[in-house]
Protein backbone atom coordinates (compact mmCIF):
# COMPACT_ATOMS: atom_id res chain seq x y z
CA UNK A 1 0.00 0.00 0.00
CA UNK A 2 1.76 3.75 -0.94
CA UNK A 3 2.82 5.51 1.87
CA UNK A 4 0.74 9.22 2.04
CA UNK A 5 2.73 12.48 1.57
CA UNK A 6 1.76 15.83 3.03
CA UNK A 7 1.78 18.47 1.67
CA UNK A 8 1.17 17.98 -2.31
CA UNK A 9 2.77 21.29 -3.02
CA UNK A 10 4.23 23.79 -1.32
CA UNK A 11 6.09 26.96 -2.92
CA UNK A 12 8.72 28.92 -0.54
CA UNK A 13 10.93 31.85 -1.21
CA UNK A 14 14.32 31.60 -0.82
CA UNK A 15 15.90 31.41 2.71
CA UNK A 16 12.34 29.49 3.99
CA UNK A 17 12.22 26.61 5.68
CA UNK A 18 9.72 23.58 4.62
CA UNK A 19 8.77 20.19 6.45
CA UNK A 20 7.44 17.14 4.43
CA UNK A 21 5.62 14.23 5.60
CA UNK A 22 5.43 10.75 4.74
CA UNK A 23 3.10 8.37 7.15
CA UNK A 24 2.46 4.78 6.27
CA UNK A 25 -0.73 2.41 7.29
CA UNK A 26 2.05 -0.66 7.64
CA UNK A 27 4.61 -1.47 10.08
CA UNK A 28 8.14 0.14 8.35
CA UNK A 29 11.52 -0.98 8.46
CA UNK A 30 13.37 1.70 6.25
CA UNK A 31 11.93 4.91 5.00
CA UNK A 32 13.57 6.40 1.64
CA UNK A 33 13.86 9.77 0.20
CA UNK A 34 14.26 10.99 -3.27
CA UNK A 35 14.40 13.97 -5.61
CA UNK A 36 13.24 14.36 -8.61
CA UNK A 37 13.98 17.25 -11.05
CA UNK A 38 11.52 17.93 -13.92
CA UNK A 39 12.59 15.76 -17.16
CA UNK A 40 14.98 13.98 -14.81
CA UNK A 41 15.73 10.37 -12.47
CA UNK A 42 15.19 10.70 -8.90
CA UNK A 43 18.07 11.29 -7.19
CA UNK A 44 18.78 9.35 -3.83
CA UNK A 45 18.92 11.44 -1.00
CA UNK A 46 18.90 9.37 2.19
CA UNK A 47 17.66 6.38 4.04
CA UNK A 48 16.48 5.79 7.40
CA UNK A 49 16.61 2.60 8.82
CA UNK A 50 15.97 2.87 12.94
CA UNK A 51 13.04 4.51 14.65
CA UNK A 52 13.86 8.17 16.06
CA UNK A 53 16.91 7.99 13.33
CA UNK A 54 18.35 11.47 11.85
CA UNK A 55 20.10 11.97 8.84
CA UNK A 56 21.30 14.68 6.99
CA UNK A 57 22.11 15.60 3.76
CA UNK A 58 23.38 19.40 2.97
CA UNK A 59 20.78 21.51 4.42
CA UNK A 60 18.51 18.49 4.30
CA UNK A 61 17.19 16.34 7.07
CA UNK A 62 14.58 13.66 8.21
CA UNK A 63 13.72 11.45 10.70
CA UNK A 64 12.08 8.64 11.13
CA UNK A 65 9.51 7.67 14.03
CA UNK A 66 9.11 3.92 13.83
CA UNK A 67 6.28 3.58 16.06
CA UNK A 68 3.93 6.30 14.84
CA UNK A 69 4.83 5.21 10.97
CA UNK A 70 6.04 8.08 9.84
CA UNK A 71 8.84 9.76 8.31
CA UNK A 72 9.57 13.58 7.93
CA UNK A 73 12.18 15.43 5.85
CA UNK A 74 13.11 18.91 6.87
CA UNK A 75 14.68 21.85 4.25
CA UNK A 76 16.20 24.34 5.76
CA UNK A 77 17.24 27.90 4.21
CA UNK A 78 16.11 26.40 1.06
CA UNK A 79 18.20 27.41 -2.23
CA UNK A 80 16.44 27.44 -6.09
CA UNK A 81 18.50 24.34 -6.41
CA UNK A 82 15.84 22.90 -4.13
CA UNK A 83 12.99 22.80 -5.97
CA UNK A 84 11.64 19.12 -7.61
CA UNK A 85 9.19 16.86 -6.64
CA UNK A 86 10.47 14.73 -3.31
CA UNK A 87 9.11 11.35 -2.99
CA UNK A 88 9.18 9.05 0.20
CA UNK A 89 9.69 5.04 -0.31
CA UNK A 90 8.94 2.79 2.18
CA UNK A 91 9.99 -0.98 3.18
CA UNK A 92 7.77 -2.57 5.03
CA UNK A 93 7.80 -5.72 7.39
CA UNK A 94 4.12 -6.77 6.81
CA UNK A 95 5.31 -7.35 2.97
CA UNK A 96 8.36 -8.27 1.02
CA UNK A 97 11.43 -6.96 3.11
CA UNK A 98 13.41 -6.04 -0.61
CA UNK A 99 11.05 -3.58 -2.33
CA UNK A 100 10.63 0.00 -2.13
CA UNK A 101 6.94 0.91 -2.61
CA UNK A 102 7.11 5.32 -3.61
CA UNK A 103 4.40 7.80 -2.08
CA UNK A 104 2.57 10.27 -4.59
CA UNK A 105 5.12 12.98 -4.07
CA UNK A 106 5.38 16.52 -2.67
CA UNK A 107 6.10 19.34 -5.30
CA UNK A 108 8.38 21.97 -3.98
CA UNK A 109 9.60 25.52 -5.55
CA UNK A 110 11.83 27.80 -4.26
CA UNK A 111 11.18 30.91 -5.61
CA UNK A 112 13.91 34.25 -5.53
CA UNK B 1 30.97 4.34 -12.76
CA UNK B 2 28.46 5.02 -15.44
CA UNK B 3 25.52 4.65 -13.35
CA UNK B 4 22.21 2.58 -14.72
CA UNK B 5 22.19 2.61 -18.51
CA UNK B 6 18.87 2.36 -19.98
CA UNK B 7 17.78 2.41 -23.44
CA UNK B 8 16.01 3.66 -25.88
CA UNK B 9 15.83 7.03 -24.62
CA UNK B 10 13.01 7.94 -25.67
CA UNK B 11 10.73 5.53 -28.40
CA UNK B 12 7.55 6.59 -30.29
CA UNK B 13 6.07 3.61 -31.39
CA UNK B 14 2.59 2.69 -32.81
CA UNK B 15 0.16 1.16 -31.38
CA UNK B 16 -0.33 -2.97 -31.58
CA UNK B 17 3.68 -2.63 -32.39
CA UNK B 18 6.38 -4.48 -29.90
CA UNK B 19 8.89 -2.19 -27.61
CA UNK B 20 11.61 -3.52 -26.26
CA UNK B 21 12.96 -1.73 -23.47
CA UNK B 22 16.80 -1.95 -21.55
CA UNK B 23 18.73 -1.25 -19.00
CA UNK B 24 22.27 -1.87 -17.35
CA UNK B 25 22.85 -1.98 -13.99
CA UNK B 26 25.72 -0.78 -11.52
CA UNK B 27 28.14 -3.38 -11.55
CA UNK B 28 27.22 -5.37 -8.29
CA UNK B 29 24.18 -4.37 -7.79
CA UNK B 30 22.41 -7.13 -7.43
CA UNK B 31 19.16 -5.86 -7.11
CA UNK B 32 17.11 -4.32 -10.28
CA UNK B 33 13.63 -2.40 -10.44
CA UNK B 34 11.63 -1.79 -13.15
CA UNK B 35 9.19 1.45 -12.44
CA UNK B 36 6.70 3.37 -14.56
CA UNK B 37 5.87 6.80 -13.98
CA UNK B 38 2.87 8.74 -15.03
CA UNK B 39 1.17 11.73 -13.89
CA UNK B 40 -1.88 9.39 -12.59
CA UNK B 41 -0.35 6.65 -11.26
CA UNK B 42 2.79 7.97 -10.06
CA UNK B 43 5.49 5.86 -9.39
CA UNK B 44 4.40 1.86 -9.82
CA UNK B 45 6.84 -1.19 -9.48
CA UNK B 46 6.17 -3.36 -12.12
CA UNK B 47 8.86 -6.11 -11.14
CA UNK B 48 12.28 -6.78 -9.51
CA UNK B 49 14.63 -9.10 -9.92
CA UNK B 50 17.35 -10.36 -7.16
CA UNK B 51 20.46 -12.08 -8.41
CA UNK B 52 18.66 -12.05 -11.87
CA UNK B 53 15.42 -14.02 -10.37
CA UNK B 54 12.09 -12.55 -10.58
CA UNK B 55 11.16 -12.18 -7.03
CA UNK B 56 7.77 -10.05 -7.29
CA UNK B 57 5.90 -9.47 -10.79
CA UNK B 58 2.75 -8.42 -8.96
CA UNK B 59 2.71 -4.77 -10.68
CA UNK B 60 3.06 -6.08 -14.31
CA UNK B 61 -0.01 -4.55 -15.86
CA UNK B 62 -1.09 -7.67 -17.97
CA UNK B 63 0.23 -10.34 -19.96
CA UNK B 64 1.37 -8.21 -22.99
CA UNK B 65 4.33 -6.73 -20.29
CA UNK B 66 6.73 -9.57 -19.48
CA UNK B 67 10.59 -9.12 -18.20
CA UNK B 68 13.93 -10.32 -18.29
CA UNK B 69 17.36 -10.65 -16.91
CA UNK B 70 19.11 -12.87 -18.57
CA UNK B 71 22.75 -12.06 -16.65
CA UNK B 72 23.79 -9.57 -14.06
CA UNK B 73 24.35 -7.16 -16.10
CA UNK B 74 20.97 -6.33 -18.45
CA UNK B 75 17.34 -6.40 -18.76
CA UNK B 76 14.78 -6.02 -20.57
CA UNK B 77 10.88 -4.85 -20.40
CA UNK B 78 9.49 -6.18 -23.47
CA UNK B 79 5.77 -4.92 -24.08
CA UNK B 80 3.85 -7.01 -26.72
CA UNK B 81 1.08 -5.51 -28.46
CA UNK B 82 1.94 -2.19 -27.17
CA UNK B 83 -1.48 0.31 -26.42
CA UNK B 84 -1.47 3.58 -26.03
CA UNK B 85 -1.80 3.84 -22.15
CA UNK B 86 1.29 2.25 -22.26
CA UNK B 87 2.59 5.74 -22.73
CA UNK B 88 4.72 6.35 -19.89
CA UNK B 89 8.52 6.93 -18.18
CA UNK B 90 9.96 3.68 -17.74
CA UNK B 91 12.60 3.96 -14.80
CA UNK B 92 15.10 0.94 -14.30
CA UNK B 93 17.15 1.21 -11.03
CA UNK B 94 19.47 -1.23 -9.09
CA UNK B 95 20.93 -1.20 -5.60
CA UNK B 96 22.33 -3.77 -3.29
CA UNK B 97 21.79 -4.82 0.39
CA UNK B 98 23.88 -4.14 3.26
CA UNK B 99 22.19 -6.29 6.04
CA UNK B 100 19.92 -4.13 7.37
CA UNK B 101 17.78 -3.52 4.20
CA UNK B 102 18.40 -2.29 1.01
CA UNK B 103 20.87 0.90 0.28
CA UNK B 104 19.54 3.38 -1.95
CA UNK B 105 18.63 3.11 -5.08
CA UNK B 106 20.34 4.33 -8.52
CA UNK B 107 17.76 5.37 -11.19
CA UNK B 108 18.37 5.18 -14.72
CA UNK B 109 17.57 8.05 -17.05
CA UNK B 110 14.27 6.68 -18.17
CA UNK B 111 12.72 5.59 -21.53
CA UNK B 112 10.19 8.12 -22.08
CA UNK B 113 7.26 5.83 -24.28
CA UNK B 114 4.79 7.33 -26.22
CA UNK B 115 2.51 5.24 -27.97
CA UNK B 116 0.52 6.21 -31.11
Amino acid sequence: QQPVQSPQAVILREGEDAVINCSSSKALYSVHWYRQKHGEAPVFLMILLKGGEQKGHEKISASFNEKKQQSSLYLTASQLSYSGTYFCGTESRETSYDKVIFGPGTSLSVIP
Amino acid sequence: DAGVIQSPRHEVTEMGQEVTLRCKPISGHDYLFWYRQTMMRGLELLIYFNNNVPIDDSGMPEDRFSAKMPNASFSTLKIQPSEPRDSAVYFCASTTHRGQGLLGYTFGSGTRLTVV
